[in-house]
């Protein structure tokens, strides 16, 4: 059970526009930053989104973040077959004594 | 561009220590603003945090593997290391190593990942 909660799948056509969500609690999401990461099939995870809606260099803008109280969000506008993958958030949670969590990740499907 | 490698046993039997080292190259473990972490991913599952360390030595582990785990830094061979003592099944798991950079606060850099079977 991740402390971090996203659906298992998503799916979307090449073009569209897809969202996933990841819900959290005060703890996590509500006092700190989310970071969104990619696995593509086989590989380590890649970084995504760090700080709730930024970028590193080299991610294509197609790829966006947002947080809005215990929840945030990925999108991925203009949608190609090669972002087919596992995504996964992840925030520190200050509960304890402070500890990375991750949420169970969404597989996301091109049709 | 800086690169990390995990190696160590792909089979360690229940009850005793998983050992697994992560190689950096093309950058030094003791520049400042990097902290060196392990991550790991059940069979088909998330991702799970296991602990970091700094090049000083300085470390920090998840509270619910803390009483197992044991990380440490050689920054004579570029390489930092995981010990897991007592073992099981349930510590079956992709193990990665990934580099924290303080400019993202993020795994920015993460190493391929290595298999590790708990089984007799």
């Amino acid at each position: 059970q991740s402390v971090l909660t996203q659906p298992p799948s998503a799916s979307g056509t090449p073009g569209q526009r897809v969202t996933i969500s990841c819900s959290g609690s005060s703890s996590n999401i509500g006092s700190n930053y989310v970071y969104w990461y990619q696995q593509l099939p086989g590989t380590a995870p890649k970084l995504l989104i760090y700080r709730n809606n930024q970028r590193p260099s080299g991610v294509p803008d197609r790829f966006s973040g947002s947080k809005s109280g215990t929840s945030a969000s990925l999108a991925i506008s203009g949608l190609r077959s090669e972002d087919e993958a596992d995504y996964y958030c992840a925030a520190w949670d200050d509960s304890l004594s402070g500890n990375w969590v991750f949420g169970g990740g969404t597989k996301l499907t091109v049709l | 561009q800086v690169q990390l490698q995990e190696s160590g046993p792909g089979l360690v039997k229940p009850s005793q220590t998983l050992s697994l080292t992560c190689t950096v190259s093309g950058g030094s473990i003791s520049s400042g603003g990097y902290y060196w972490s392990w991550i790991r991913q059940h069979p088909g599952k998330g991702l799970e945090w296991i602990g970091y360390i700094y090049y000083s030595g300085s470390t920090y582990y998840n509270p619910s593997l803390k009483s197992r785990v044991t990380i440490s830094v050689d920054t004579s061979k570029n390489q930092f290391s995981l010990k897991l003592s007592s073992v099981t099944a349930a510590d079956t798991a992709v193990y990665y190593c990934a580099r924290i950079n303080t400019m993202f606060d993020a795994f920015d850099i993460w190493g391929q990942g290595t298999m590790v079977t708990v089984s007799s």
